[in-house]
This record gives structure tokens, C-alpha cells and sequence, in this order.
């Protein structure tokens, strides 16, 4: 499986834009990039995922660069309850995710 | 709600005894997973299985076991107990086998294991 780099920890105004950034330079052709997001000791919840093209849903916007080595996961408007640990996975057969960046929402 | 359901939540329990944590994917999924998450780590993946048969390990110990039943819940067996087995044990499922690289996990709400 392929590993991803993240910033341990991120501040973010609220109302603005959060921009998560993760790195996996060593993504096969195959393997699709999530983002998880783990609210306190609740479980991680999906939030969204790509294999090549740039996705939104209502809660993220999820930008892959061209050559897949790396993505940027947006929260276009960030509020307190998105104070959490946002994990970046590149799955093969399992699903490892690392420790995450934790994000603090500044009010 | 996920709609993975995992009891107890809480278990206290001492050094040296067994206990079993059950895990219930969401209605229709045939892949269960088990991760375990202490203070100072992050979410360890221990094992997955698929229909029944265990298609994955990762970092689980031999005192360790799991099981996928025929009604597909799941149950994963903690023996020998250690204090740093103390951690939140979490359960997640998902239609597809894991081999495809398409699906998404849907975790449940852990069962917090204390070890005194």
C-alpha cells in the first residue's frame, strides 16, 4: 500500500476555507485516495474519495494533482464541528490509516 | 448512525482475563474490519474478513483472534490481557472485499477495553 505524509496538526478560521494537504508519491495506477475524519473517539466517518478527477460532495471538495502524487482536501467553509483529525489513505487490498492531521476550527 | 453496531461499549476488565468485543456490519455488507486505536497511536488495522473467511491481518498479536459468523457478525477475541491492551477497539464494514480499491468503510462507535 502505498503511504501518505500529512501535517501533524492545522488551525482554521472559522468560516473560511480548510485546505488539507497529503502527500503519497508512491499511488499505483489503481488506487483511489479517501479522506476519513474522526470527530473526538467517535469513528472515523467517510467523507469522500478519487482515483483521478477532481470530487465534490456536500461535505468536501477533493483535489487530486495530475500525476496523483498528492491531493488537497477542501471544507469550503469550515465550522467548530469540523474540529477533528482528517486522515488521508490510498488503498491496495487494507485500509491503513496513519495518525492524520488534527484541524482546530478558530472561532 | 453508520448502522454498524458494536457492544459493549464500554468493558472494564483485569490483567490476564478474555473478553470478546461482537461488531454487526451495516445490513448487507459481507466485509468486517477491526482496528484498534491507543492514546499514543493511531488507528491500527488488526484484521479484516469476507464472508466468512479472513482476507486480511495486519498488526493483530497471536493472543488475538477474530471471527466472521454465518449471519456475518463478527467477534474478536482478546486474551491474556496486558494493560496496553487498553484501547478503543473499533469495528467497520463494507459491501465489497477489499481487493477492489472502490468502497468505503463504515465504522461503528468502538467499545472503549480498560485493562486494570
Amino acid at each position: 500500500d502505498a503511504k501518505t505524509t500529512q501535517p501533524t496538526s492545522m488551525d482554521c478560521a472559522e468560516g473560511r476555507a480548510a485546505n488539507l494537504p497529503c502527500n503519497h508519491s508512491t499511488i499505483s495506477g489503481n488506487e483511489y485516495v479517501y479522506w476519513y475524519r474522526q470527530i473526538h473517539s467517535q469513528g472515523p466517518q467517510y467523507i469522500i474519495h478519487g482515483l483521478k478527477n477532481n470530487e465534490t460532495n456536500e461535505m468536501a471538495s477533493l483535489i487530486i494533482t495530475e500525476d496523483r502524487k498528492s491531493s488537497t482536501l477542501i471544507l469550503p467553509h469550515a465550522t467548530l464541528r469540523d474540529t477533528a483529525v482528517y486522515y488521508c489513505i490510498v488503498s491496495g487490498n487494507q485500509f491503513y490509516f496513519g495518525t492524520g492531521t488534527s484541524l482546530t476550527v478558530i472561532p | 448512525d453508520s448502522g454498524v453496531t458494536q457492544t459493549p461499549k464500554h468493558l472494564i476488565t483485569a490483567t490476564g482475563q478474555r473478553v470478546t468485543l461482537r461488531c454487526s456490519p451495516r445490513s448487507g455488507d459481507l466485509s468486517v474490519y477491526w482496528y484498534q486505536q491507543s492514546l499514543d497511536q493511531g488507528l491500527q488495522f488488526l484484521i479484516q474478513y469476507y464472508n466468512g473467511e479472513e482476507r486480511a491481518k495486519g498488526n493483530i498479536l497471536e493472543r488475538f483472534s477474530a471471527q466472521q459468523f454465518p449471519d456475518l457478525h463478527s467477534e474478536l477475541n482478546l486474551s491474556s490481557l496486558e494493560l496496553g491492551d487498553s484501547a478503543l477497539y473499533f469495528c467497520a464494514s463494507s459491501a465489497e472485499s477489499g481487493a477492489a480499491t472502490n468502497e468505503k468503510l463504515f465504522f461503528g462507535s468502538g467499545t472503549q477495553l480498560s485493562v486494570l
